[in-house]
């Protein structure tokens, strides 16, 4: 069955970056797109962008733009999200999400707490 | 890119039918066949409920269908049980080349 293993919370300072990481199983990993959506507490979702694992070609959200960067490791089945320039607004779960096609996903992983706080 | 527009809450008794609606534009959910809606327990991961605007996932409950008619998208549950109080939250690919949420709608099962 698939399944998306993310990394622990993390807690970082304003103006730092953070990396998250998403490791897939039970499923042929190039095969598929993979998202990364956020949810601020208490809030809704908000989509961030999504990479393509087999050649790593990526298309993030306009708001995001010059802060996201999404990555991916084929020998290990990871995908990673890093933004950078972190403030208070970025405080939420993010999560990584399977892609059935592009526009479609199908599975979530558990989700990742990133606070930031000074 | 606005999120598509939910009403903030439903609610309805067990055993009784509700809608959810997800109002977009032409640019979203009037332009295309790829509408998904998901449900989110407290502390939870979302999960599939409906996707390309009326499909269920294998083995998901008949109970979940949805629709569209022009820009706004709806979901149906029928026959409510208690589990069945969650967020629900619908989606579309966009024009820009990307996907928007909707604001969320927390059913109630009273």
């Amino acid at each position: 069955q698939v399944q998306l293993v993310q990394s622990g919370a993390e807690v970082k300072k304003p103006g730092a970056s953070v990396k998250v990481s998403c490791k897939a199983s039970g499923y042929t990993f190039t095969s598929y797109y993979m998202h990364w959506v956020r949810q601020a507490p208490g809030q809704g979702l908000d989509w961030m962008g999504i990479i393509n694992p087999v050649d790593g070609s990526t298309t993030y959200a306009q708001q995001l733009l010059g802060r996201v960067t999404m990555t991916r490791d084929t020998s290990t089945s990871t995908v990673y999200v890093e933004l950078s320039s972190l403030r208070s607004e970025d405080t939420a779960v993010y999560y990584c999400a399977k892609g059935g096609r592009w526009e479609l996903i199908d599975h979530w992983g558990q989700g990742t707490l990133v606070t930031v706080s000074s | 890119q606005s999120a598509l527009t939910q009403p903030a809450s439903v609610s309805g008794s067990p055993g009784q039918s509700i809608t959810i609606s997800c109002t977009g534009t032409s640019s979203d959910v009037g332009g295309y066949n790829y509408v998904s809606w998901y449900q989110q327990h407290p502390g939870k991961a979302p999960k599939l409920m409906i996707f390309d605007v009326s499909n269920r996932p294998s083995g998901l409950s008949y109970r979940f269908s949805g629709s569209k008619s022009g820009n706004t998208a709806s979901l149906a549950i029928s026959g409510l049980q208690a589990e069945d109080e969650a967020h629900y939250y619908c989606s579309s690919y966009t024009s820009s080349n990307a996907v928007v949420f909707g604001g969320g709608t927390k059913l109630t099962v009273l």
